[in-house]
């Protein structure tokens, strides 16, 4: 089985202020870890992915992520953050072992707010 | 990557009605996902259509509420079926992609009244 938690509804931050949102997961083997970024009336954009390699991940619009194995987390951060990354974001994880992308487990969102 | 058009974008219905969503991708692809966001809540997955073949529900999920059409490898359609307003959700189809996971569509918003 695989699970994915989100623990914070709500993050804050001014704008200009480094900006994480935090994600742990579990799976009964090697993840596979995606995020994902939902604006207001929007479908899901995909922001960046572990698959395997190098622990620290970078993606689009300056965002990147750290896979740490032994807290089992997959953090997402930005150094500075802008009113434009407003939205909601997903972690997803699926167990290397599993046939199909479509196994896979999100998250329930974390809602980031940046103020000016 | 694929480009996913889903229409419409949204809809507001009356219970009792049904309302049928559909979903083109710009190139052919084996899986098509049907999923389900509930306000305020996380994605859950309804369906894998595969063409060809009946789609495969998720627990919780039954052809006779969302039936699922796979004509061919770009295109699909969900139904929700007899709606009551618990079915007010947007609802989001999905390709597998081997870069990105997975690729959405930009979603329906459905409101039932």
């Amino acid at each position: 089985a695989q699970s994915v938690a989100q623990p914070e509804d709500q993050v804050n931050v001014a704008e200009g202020n480094p900006l994480t949102v935090k994600c742990t997961y579990s799976v009964s083997g090697n993840p596979y870890l995606f995020w994902y970024v939902q604006y207001p009336n929007r479908g899901l954009q995909f922001l960046l992915k572990y698959i395997t390699g190098d622990n620290l991940v970078k993606g689009s619009y300056g965002f990147e992520a750290e896979f740490n194995k032994s807290q089992t987390s997959f953090h997402l951060k930005k150094p500075s953050a802008l009113v434009s990354d407003s939205a909601l974001y997903f972690c997803a994880v699926r167990d290397k072992e599993t046939d199909s992308w479509g196994k896979f487990q999100f998250g329930a969102g974390t809602q980031v707010v940046v103020t000016p | 990557s694929a480009v996913i058009s889903q229409k419409p974008s949204r809809d507001i219905c009356q219970r009792g009605t049904s309302l049928t969503i559909q979903c083109q991708v710009d190139s052919q692809v084996t899986m098509m996902f049907w999923y389900r966001q509930q306000p305020g809540q996380s994605l859950t997955l309804i369906a894998t259509a595969n063409q060809g073949s009946e789609a495969t529900y998720e627990s919780g999920f039954v052809i006779d509420k969302f039936p699922i059409s796979r004509p061919n490898l770009t295109f699909s359609t969900l139904t929700v079926s007899n709606m009551s307003p618990e079915d007010s959700s947007i609802y989001l189809c999905s390709v597998e992609h081997q870069n990105y996971g997975y690729t959405f569509g930009s979603g329906t918003r459905l409101t039932v009244v």
